[in-house]
């Protein structure tokens, strides 16, 4: 059973203060690994794609990167509008995403 | 349309009741899947459609639970005999197709609504 294990739950930063979130996964055969954002009330919305080990991708202050057992979601100089849950989901052998419960993203200016 | 909407925003019934819940993808997208999140969760699959077939019910709890994709682009989420437990917030996706094999493309990006918080008293 695919699994996927998102650290630390919460996350306090300073405005400025860089950080990284953890996405640990578990699956036979990863076909892709997702990464969203998801505001207070709002649908998650997609940020990034990765594919394979080595890949990594960026979005203003974000980037993402894959390795064969995790993933990294690098955010540099947060703003307070960085602010949300950010979740991870693996999909492999299924075509059916499976989600980790994110982790809640606080801001202070 | 622009994104996918979920109609209602909020519904809270009763213990008992029954409700259905609107999906509308982003024109053209063939899957849709519908999932359950509760709080501090992350999404729950439950169904998807591929068309107007579903391709994959597992995630449905229970026989309360049934959607429907009758022209294979609106989809309408229906729960009979509510019950408390099923309170959630309730997501629909969309994408422009599903890749079965191999490496996940950008047509097997998940576009999500804005979800439909359902409250049971």
């Amino acid at each position: 059973e695919d699994q996927v294990t998102q650290s630390p739950e919460a996350l306090r930063l300073q405005e400025g203060e860089s950080s990284s979130l953890n996405c640990s996964y578990t699956v036979s055969g990863l076909r892709g690994l997702f990464w969203y954002r998801q505001d207070p009330g709002k649908g998650p919305e997609f940020l990034f794609t990765l594919y394979s080990a080595g890949e990594e991708k960026e979005k203003e202050r974000l980037k993402a990167t894959l390795t064969k057992k995790e993933s990294f979601l690098h955010i540099t100089a947060p703003k307070p509008e960085d602010s949300a849950t950010y979740l991870c989901a693996v999909q492999a052998g299924s075509y059916i995403p499976t989600f980790g419960r994110g982790t809640s993203l606080i801001v202070h200016p | 349309g622009a994104g996918v909407s979920q109609t209602p925003s909020n519904k809270v019934t009763e213990k008992g009741k029954y409700v259905e819940l609107r999906c509308d993808p982003i024109s053209g997208h063939t899957a849709l899947y519908w999932y359950r999140q509760s709080l501090g969760q992350g999404p729950e699959f439950l169904i998807y459609f591929q068309g107007t077939g579903a391709a994959d019910d597992s995630g449905l709890p229970n026989d309360r639970f049934f959607a429907v994709r009758p022209e294979g682009s609106v989809s309408t989420l229906k729960i009979q005999r509510t019950e408390r437990g099923d309170s959630a917030v309730y997501l629909c996706a969309s994408s422009l197709i599903a890749n079965h094999y191999g490496r996940v493309t950008s047509t097997d990006t998940q576009y999500f609504g804005p979800g439909t918080r359902l409250t049971v008293l």
